[in-house]
């Protein structure tokens, strides 16, 4: 069965620079997600998009902006790269269950590694 | 605010023991509760759900029970196996985004 494609898996950038991931979601999955895990620490929401527009917000910092374009894929561009933005970046889709239900399904990670 | 507590932090059991790992959730609203299973530098898995609707589900060797009087919510491994072995995440459903609790380290000694 198709996954959650990301892209790159591997992003090593200096501090100051920009950086964008992008999430490929499961056909006919219709909201994306974006969440931050730093090491040893639970995923931590950032934002998401259902049918192209914003439908949350979670701790995503003002350097960070993200959209999600007519073919559903998303992109996460992060700017003014700081030393704490080093961590692994997981996009995850959702089918429309209905209901307020929402299974995620996580793709395999961008390792972002700031220096 | 939105918070999911979970325990233990880590969890060591012997092979074939079962093993469970507990969550509080703090919103009322939350009504679906996913548990996922993360190796190392690896995605989270998705194992198994339970919606506010149910109070029990079974898949094979685990399990999941929700008490929504309580806020609470269990996983339960049972004959575990050393492919268990991994940082397990408990997560509430917050509206379309999920909150997870801080993750069982949960280790299976042959």
């Amino acid at each position: 069965a198709a996954g959650v494609i990301q892209s790159p898996r591997h992003l090593i950038k200096e501090k100051r620079e920009t950086a964008t991931l992008k999430c490929y979601p499961i056909p006919r999955h219709d909201t994306v997600y974006w969440y931050q895990q730093g090491p040893g620490q639970d995923p931590q929401f950032l934002i998401s998009f259902y049918e192209k527009m914003q439908s949350d917000k979670g701790s995503i910092p003002d350097r960070f902006s993200a959209q999600q374009f007519s073919d559903y894929h998303s992109e996460l561009n992060m700017s003014s790269l700081e030393l704490g933005d080093s961590a692994l970046y997981f996009c995850a889709s959702s089918p429309p269950l209905g209901g307020g239900i929402y299974e995620q399904y996580f793709g395999p990670g961008t390792r972002l590694t700031v220096t | 605010g939105e918070n999911v507590e979970q325990h233990p932090s880590t969890l060591s059991v012997q092979e074939g023991d079962s093993a469970v790992i507990k969550c509080t959730y703090s919103d009322s609203a939350s009504n679906y509760f996913p548990w996922y299973k993360q190796e190392l530098g690896k995605r989270p898995q998705l194992i198994i759900d339970i919606r506010s609707n149910v109070g029990e589900k079974k898949d094979q060797r685990i399990a999941v029970t929700l008490n929504k009087t309580a806020k609470h919510f269990s996983l339960h491994i049972t004959e575990t196996q050393p492919e268990d072995s991994a940082v397990y995440f408990c997560a509430a459903s917050i509206k379309n985004k999920l909150i997870f609790g801080a993750g069982t380290r949960l280790a299976v000694h042959p």
